[in-house]
């Protein structure tokens, strides 16, 4: 079956900065894309970007560029997010998702169990 | 982008009644070409990640259970509960990617009442 395994909970000082996994099993990675949602404390759902498990090409939420990284490595079917210049209003749990855009982000049909990144002082 | 609202915030519905959660666009996501609505909804319980419900506006994914429904079109959808169970309680999302980037809604959160 599909499983979405990420890392562990993070701790991080502002202006750090954070990488989550996240393990796919059960399809082939590259034919889908892989999408990160993050969600604040008691708020709702915020899309960051998305990435082709297929030819690596990205696509970040505006507020993101120039601050965050995506990748995956094929030969471990793992993505990653990477998260710079870490700040308070980062604190959150961070969703990755098997996104079932081509080109582009669409929608998310199955998600991992979530982790959850804390920055403070 | 696209915004997405949501009504009611929150509704508290009896065991077997009826829930009815609004989604508004704020411009179409009806692509002509196809003539699909680019809009999925999501259910959320507490602790855990969203799962999908429905997307295309009314095609349920496989093992949801047929009391959920989804209906509209362009810029208006709704997501019905025919008869609410305990375990449906949740928040329901939104989400639409007829463009990048996809945004959701801002939830509904569902209760017994």
């Amino acid at each position: 079956q599909v499983q979405l395994v990420q890392s562990g909970a993070e701790v991080k000082k502002p202006g750090a900065s954070v990488k989550v996994s996240c393990k796919a099993s059960g399809y082939t990675l590259t034919s889908y894309g892989i999408s990160w949602v993050r969600q604040a404390p008691g708020q709702g759902l915020e899309w960051m970007g998305w990435i082709s498990a297929y030819n690596g090409n990205t696509n970040h939420a505006q507020k993101f560029q120039g601050r965050v990284t995506m990748t995956t490595d094929t030969s471990t079917t793992t993505a990653y997010m990477e998260l710079r210049s870490l700040r308070s209003d980062d604190t959150a749990v961070y969703y990755c998702a098997r996104d079932l855009g081509y080109i582009s982000s669409w929608y998310f049909d199955y998600w991992g169990q979530g982790t959850l990144v804390t920055v403070s002082s | 982008d696209i915004v997405m609202t949501q009504s009611p915030d929150s509704l508290a519905v009896s065991l077997g009644e009826r829930a009815t959660i609004n989604c508004k666009s704020s411009q179409s996501v009806l692509y002509s070409s196809n003539n699909k609505n680019y809009l999925a909804w999501y259910q959320q319980k507490p602790g855990q990640p969203p799962k999908l419900l429905i997307s295309w506006a009314s095609t349920r994914e496989s093992g949801v259970p047929d009391r959920f429904s989804g209906s509209g079109s362009g810029t208006d959808f709704t997501l019905t509960v025919s008869s609410l169970q305990a375990e449906d309680v949740a928040v329901y999302y939104c989400q639409q990617y007829y463009t990048t980037p996809p945004t959701f809604g801002p939830g509904t959160k569902v209760d017994i009442k």
